[in-house]
C-alpha cells in the first residue's frame, strides 16, 4: 500500500534559516505527491504536488521539493523562513480507491515555528 | 464566495442533539470529501463522494450521516455523538474522483464539540 512519512513532528527554525521538512514516501509504482500547508484555524492549502514531469517541483510562498526515487524521498525547503511560514504542513500521496476513483493519504503533518 | 465554503465554522452540541454539517464548493468540481481531523492524529478521510455517488465509507460510525444532493453541496448530519467525536471537520471537492493527481481543495472546517 502506498503511504507517507513525515519525519518530525515538530520542527523549528530561526527567521531567514533555511526550512527543510522532511517526506519518505512507499510505494511500489510512481507516486503522486503532495505538500499542503494549514494555518491555524483553517483549512489546507496546496503547496506544491509532484506530476513526474520534473523531479524539481516549485510552489508557492516560496516553498519547493525534490522527489528523489533512490531515497523514497520528497523533501520541502525553502532557502530563508518568514515569520509568516509558521503552519502545519502535510505531506500526501494519491492512492486508488475502489473503482476508477483516488484519495489523498496524508502523513501526520509537521508543525514549524520559526523563530524570531 | 470561491474555493470550498463551510457552516458553521464552530459547533457545539450535546451527545442527545442531531446537527448537520454543510459544505459548498463553487469550483465546479465533482467530487467532494469529508474529513475528520483530531488533535495528534492523521487526517482521517471519512466519505468521498464522486458525481453525488459514494465511493468510500471508511468504515465510519452509523452516528455520521452524510448527504450529497448536488455536485455542489455536501452535508454531515450527526445524531447522538460522543465526546471522542470533537474534532475539526474538513470538507474538500476535487475535479474528479478519478483524476490522478487528484488535488483537493479544502475549505476552512468546522470545529465540532461534543459535550
Amino acid at each position: 500500500a502506498q503511504s507517507v512519512t513525515q519525519l518530525g513532528s515538530h520542527v523549528s527554525v530561526s527567521e531567514g534559516a533555511l526550512v527543510l521538512l522532511r517526506c519518505n514516501y512507499s510505494s511500489s509504482v510512481p507516486p503522486y505527491l503532495f505538500w499542503y500547508v494549514q494555518y491555524p484555524n483553517q483549512g489546507l492549502q496546496l503547496l506544491l504536488k509532484y506530476t513526474s514531469a520534473a523531479t524539481l517541483v516549485k510552489g508557492i510562498n516560496g516553498f519547493e521539493a525534490e522527489f528523489k526515487k533512490s531515497e523514497t524521498s520528497f523533501h520541502l525547503t525553502k532557502p530563508s523562513a518568514h515569520m509568516s511560514d509558521a503552519a502545519e504542513y502535510f505531506c500526501a500521496v494519491s492512492v486508488p480507491l475502489g473503482g476508477s476513483a483516488r484519495q489523498l493519504t496524508f502523513g501526520s503533518g509537521t508543525q514549524l515555528t520559526v523563530l524570531p | 464566495e470561491t474555493g470550498v465554503t463551510q457552516t458553521p465554522r464552530h459547533l457545539v452540541m450535546g451527545m442527545t442533539n442531531k446537527k448537520s454539517l454543510k459544505c459548498e464548493q463553487h469550483l465546479g468540481h465533482n467530487a467532494m470529501y469529508w474529513y475528520k481531523q483530531s488533535a495528534k492524529k492523521p487526517l482521517e478521510l471519512m466519505f468521498v463522494y464522486s458525481l453525488e455517488e459514494r465511493v468510500e465509507n471508511n468504515s465510519v460510525p452509523s452516528r455520521f450521516s452524510p448527504e450529497c444532493p448536488n455536485s455542489s453541496h455536501l452535508f454531515l448530519h450527526l445524531h447522538t455523538l460522543q465526546p471522542e467525536d470533537s474534532a475539526l471537520y474538513l470538507c474538500a471537492s476535487s475535479l474528479q474522483a478519478g483524476q490522478t493527481y487528484n488535488e483537493q481543495f479544502f475549505g476552512p472546517g468546522t470545529r465540532l464539540t461534543v459535550l
